[in-house]
């Protein structure tokens, strides 16, 4: 089945300890996203790839970090994670060989005390 | 960089009414508008897209408007029923690369 799949689901961690959110595909697609949505804000892009170690910044990339080593997947880091981070993260990938549609992982809630 | 606004940002309509979404997008350079679904508590899901080479696109009960001179594209869903439900997002492509810029949603609610 084609699917975005990321890890944890749910998440309560405490200020400054780092994490990792994984993201993983199996559509062999080559951009990948990491968006943020809070109420009121919509989606809003934290970082981006386009295709192996190539990756740049969304809107909101402060506090953040990504890495594209493997085509299938596309991690968010939060080395000093803060209250402010707390949010729905969602992962995407798309490609313009699927009409660009992008599919979103199921999200992961994070919360930072 | 491009910004898009979606109006109203909350709509109520009753059962088997039409609901309208209308979005505005600042870059003219844009060419791609897609419009995602999101049900309570479950991840965004396309619904239905266009491009700038057509001015309207229907697929069932839903259907998108594009006007590029204007820059404002619309999402129409006739005869509204309780699983339209949900928060609604316009997007615009960013660059011609397959970035999006989002719209800050719409939740439309269908009153049985």
């Amino acid at each position: 089945e084609a699917q975005v799949t990321q890890n944890p689901r749910y998440l309560i961690t405490v200020t400054g300890k780092k994490l990792t959110v994984t993201c993983s595909q199996n559509m062999n697609h080559e951009y990948m996203s990491w968006y943020r949505q809070d109420p009121g804000l919509g989606l809003r892009q934290i970082y981006y790839s386009m295709n192996v170690e190539v990756t740049d910044k969304g809107d909101v990339p402060e506090g953040y970090k990504v890495s594209r080593k493997e085509k299938r997947n596309f991690p968010l880091i939060l080395e000093s994670p803060s209250p402010n981070q707390t949010s729905l993260y969602f992962c995407a990938s798309s490609s313009p060989d699927a009409r660009n549609e992008q599919f979103f992982g199921p999200g992961t809630r994070l919360t930072v005390l | 960089g491009e910004n898009v606004e979606q109006h109203p940002s909350t709509l109520s309509v009753q059962e088997g009414d039409s609901a309208v979404i209308k979005c505005t997008y600042s870059d003219s350079a844009s060419n791609y508008f897609p419009w995602y679904k999101q049900e309570l508590g479950k991840r965004p899901q396309l619904i239905i897209d266009i491009r700038s080479n057509v001015g309207e696109k229907k697929d069932q009960r839903i259907a998108v408007t594009l006007n590029k001179t204007a820059k404002h594209f619309s999402l129409h869903i006739t005869e509204t029923q309780p699983e339209d439900s949900a928060v609604y997002f316009c997007a615009a492509e960013l660059y011609g690369n397959n970035r999006l810029a989002f719209g800050k949603g719409n939740q439309v609610v269908v009153i049985p």
